[in-house]
């Protein structure tokens, strides 16, 4: 079972929709998330970052975390095309002693359609 | 300056070959990572620099040999690689190793080896 697990998609949505991506998680000792959008053959860009349980905000993106079901979720208020990108969910956790070691979901296609 | 620059953004080589690849970062970051990344697949680190020391070497082949010549650069020498290394290679900085620092990756370097 991988640590980190998020369906690959390709999810396809129109334009103006609520999208909702999801990772789920096993390893309890995670305490960093994040979520990054790669546009194609481009570099990971970061999108959000939470700590710990909850919710954060930031324009049309939404992030919550619930750490009690291991699970984390990235809403996207009214879909825009330029949405279009995949979406990798990223985690990480102080047992990796050295640190700075992300555990990445497999990340999940998304088309917004016009 | 939030950017992460990496050069060449191509590279084609023969596995007979010696090139490298060269990540530079301003943001004053003490932590540089490089990932490999597969189609479709999520970035594998492959090392981590901090304080230009290396930090974390997730058991590379000898034929990647990573360097940090000072805070801003990070390199990653290659010599005798094989078609199966043919990937878009990333690099990443962060402000410190402690899993709340957050990674910002450059564009990347999409390398072909033939």
């Amino acid at each position: 079972q991988k640590e980190v697990e998020q369906d690959p998609g390709p999810l396809s949505v129109p334009e103006g929709a609520i999208v909702s991506l999801n990772c789920t998680y096993s390893n309890s000792a995670f305490q960093y998330f994040m979520w990054y959008r790669q546009y194609s053959r481009k570099g990971p860009e970061l999108l959000m970052y939470t700590y710990s349980s909850g919710n954060k905000e930031d324009g049309r993106f939404t992030a919550q975390v619930d750490k009690s079901s291991k699970y984390i979720s990235l809403f996207i208020r009214d879909s825009q095309p330029s949405d279009s990108a995949t979406y990798l969910c990223a985690m990480s956790a102080k047992i990796y002693n050295q640190g700075g070691k992300l555990i990445f979901g497999q990340g999940t296609e998304l088309s917004v359609k016009p | 300056d939030t950017e992460v620059t990496q050069t060449p953004k191509h590279l084609v080589m023969g596995m007979t070959n010696k090139k490298s690849l060269k990540c530079e970062q301003h943001m004053g970051h003490r932590a540089m990572y490089w990932y490999k990344q597969k189609a479709k697949k999520p970035p594998e680190l492959m090392f981590v620099y901090s304080y230009e020391k290396l930090s974390i070497n997730e058991s590379v082949p000898s034929r990647f040999s990573p360097e940090c010549p000072n805070s801003s650069l990070l390199n990653l020498h290659l010599h005798a690689l094989q078609p199966e290394d043919s990937a878009l290679y990333l690099c990443a900085s962060s402000q410190g190793l402690a899993t709340h620092n957050e990674q910002f990756f450059g564009p990347g370097t999409r390398l072909t080896v033939l």
